[in-house]
């Protein structure tokens, strides 16, 4: 129980183009998700969290024109990176919290990460 | 420095104890995590302990939590070559939604 999946697993886009990431919860209902960024030997970043149906609450220093967070169902959120360029390469890592309480201590449920390479 | 900090690689035996070590710098975290994430997949949650607590075990793992000198450690006892990962420290409170805090994680390499 508690999957998260990932849609692609990799990218790899032309500078300039957008692309959109999906993160799925499969047997849970989330309000509340996670975007995570993670660079080489770098530990995940959070970007920004997805509540369904309102907008995302971004961090510090994330473009929240650049990444725009879609969360319009309790199961699914979407991350489109716009414009998409060389610098936007990393690893990009959605989670989830079970609305009904399901987990540790406000546990997250990680997806299994999205390579995005752009050219 | 970092709000969670931790070595970047270990390397052991297999059959040894494995010992990653964290240290953290905000005084009211409430929850310490260990997550274990294997290549090219998502974050998996070991085990936490509360910041009352000074030990949790469970099976192979031992978390030992100082929080005089904020140094948190997991040990896995009979370390496998299925325990080669990454490893994670992160640290969360109230005052943050207990949204974790990640350290730059420890990758274990476990040799035979």
């Amino acid at each position: 129980g508690a999957v998260v999946s990932q849609h692609p697993s990799r990218v790899i886009c032309k500078s300039g183009t957008s692309v959109k990431i999906e993160c799925r919860s499969l047997d849970f209902q989330a309000t509340t998700m996670f975007w995570y960024r993670q660079f080489p030997k770098q530990s995940l970043m959070l970007m920004a969290t997805s509540n369904e149906g309102s907008k995302a609450t971004y961090e510090q220093g994330v473009e929240k024109d650049k990444f725009l967070i879609n969360h319009a169902s309790l199961t699914l959120s979407t991350l489109t990176v716009t414009s998409a360029h060389p610098e936007d390469s990393s690893f990009y890592i959605c989670s989830a919290r079970d609305s009904s309480g399901r987990g540790s201590q406000n546990e997250q449920f990680f997806g299994p990460g999205t390579r995005l390479t752009v050219l | 420095g970092e709000d969670v900090e931790q070595s970047l690689f270990l390397s052991v035996r297999e059959g040894d104890s494995s010992v990653i070590n964290c240290t953290y710098t905000d005084s009211s975290s409430t929850y310490l995590y260990w997550y274990k994430q294997e290549p090219g997949a998502g974050l998996q949650l070991l085990t936490y302990i509360f910041s009352n607590m000074d030990m949790k075990q469970d099976q192979r793992l031992t978390v030992l939590l100082n929080k005089k000198d904020k140094h948190l450690s997991l040990r896995i006892a009979d370390t496998q070559t299925g325990d080669s990962a990454i490893y994670f420290c992160a640290e969360s409170r109230s005052g943050g939604s207990y949204i974790p805090t990640f350290g730059r994680g420890t990758s274990l390499i476990v040799h035979p």
